[in-house]
């Protein structure tokens, strides 16, 4: 069975500052996605970035960016230029992409950032 | 692209008593999903469809819960006999079965008194 970990319950980061977030899972699979997702306070939750396995190349969106380490089973979130609207709870999540591709999402506990201005 | 819808965003209700939640995915979305997160913890799935088949449940789906999704189009989650565990948010994903992305809706917050 697949699970995700995030080891870090809470962080706080300056306005402007970077800060990274870990994630690290077990699976046996070699085709998955990886994701991370963003809940800010009583609101829905919305796609950041999302890496898929058999790429090696780091996904990038804007200020988001991912460290993927394969071989780790690593999947970090850095955010750059933090802003006060990114004050959220984080979550990294995993898909199997293989040929049972149910499409169902395993999720990390979840990071609590909080951007101080 | 509406978005995904679920109503109601609140439910309280008193322990025993059955409630009856509502998803509206994003047209054309042939996966629909439902996962319950408590306080301060990451979603769990429940149950998906593929069109109007349930192709699988978690263990954590108990007799006293039922999904349904008549036509492929929108599904209801019904909990039976509600008991103060059930106390969490219910949220609804829908995905094109070809694609990767899940799209979220605002989530049920049921409270169980």
């Amino acid at each position: 069975a697949q699970t995700v970990t995030q080891s870090q319950p809470e962080m706080s980061v300056q306005e402007a500052e970077t800060v990274t977030l870990s994630c690290t899972y077990d699976t046996s699979e070699n085709n998955y996605y990886l994701f991370w997702y963003k809940q800010p306070p009583s609101r829905q939750m919305i796609l950041v970035i999302r890496q898929e396995a058999y790429k090696q190349q780091n996904a990038t969106e804007n200020r988001f960016s991912v460290n993927f380490q394969k071989a780790a089973k690593s999947f970090s979130l850095k955010i750059s230029d933090s802003q006060l609207g990114d004050t959220a709870m984080y979550f990294c999540a995993f898909m199997n992409w293989g040929s049972s591709n149910t499409g169902k999402l395993i999720f990390g506990q979840g990071t609590t950032l909080q951007v101080k201005p | 692209d509406t978005g995904v819808s679920q109503n109601p965003r609140h439910k309280i209700t008193k322990r025993g008593q059955n409630v009856t939640f509502r998803c509206d995915p994003i047209s054309e979305h042939n996966r629909l999903y439902w996962y319950r997160q408590t306080l301060g913890q990451g979603p769990e799935f429940l149950t998906y469809f593929q069109n109007e088949a349930q192709l699988e449940k978690s263990r954590l789906l108990s007799d006293r819960f039922s999904a349904e999704r008549p036509k492929g189009s929108f599904s209801t989650l019904e909990i039976q006999r509600t008991e103060q565990g059930d106390s969490a948010m219910y949220l609804c994903a829908s995905m094109r079965a070809t694609t990767d992305t899940q799209y979220f809706g605002p989530g049920t917050r049921l409270t169980v008194l």
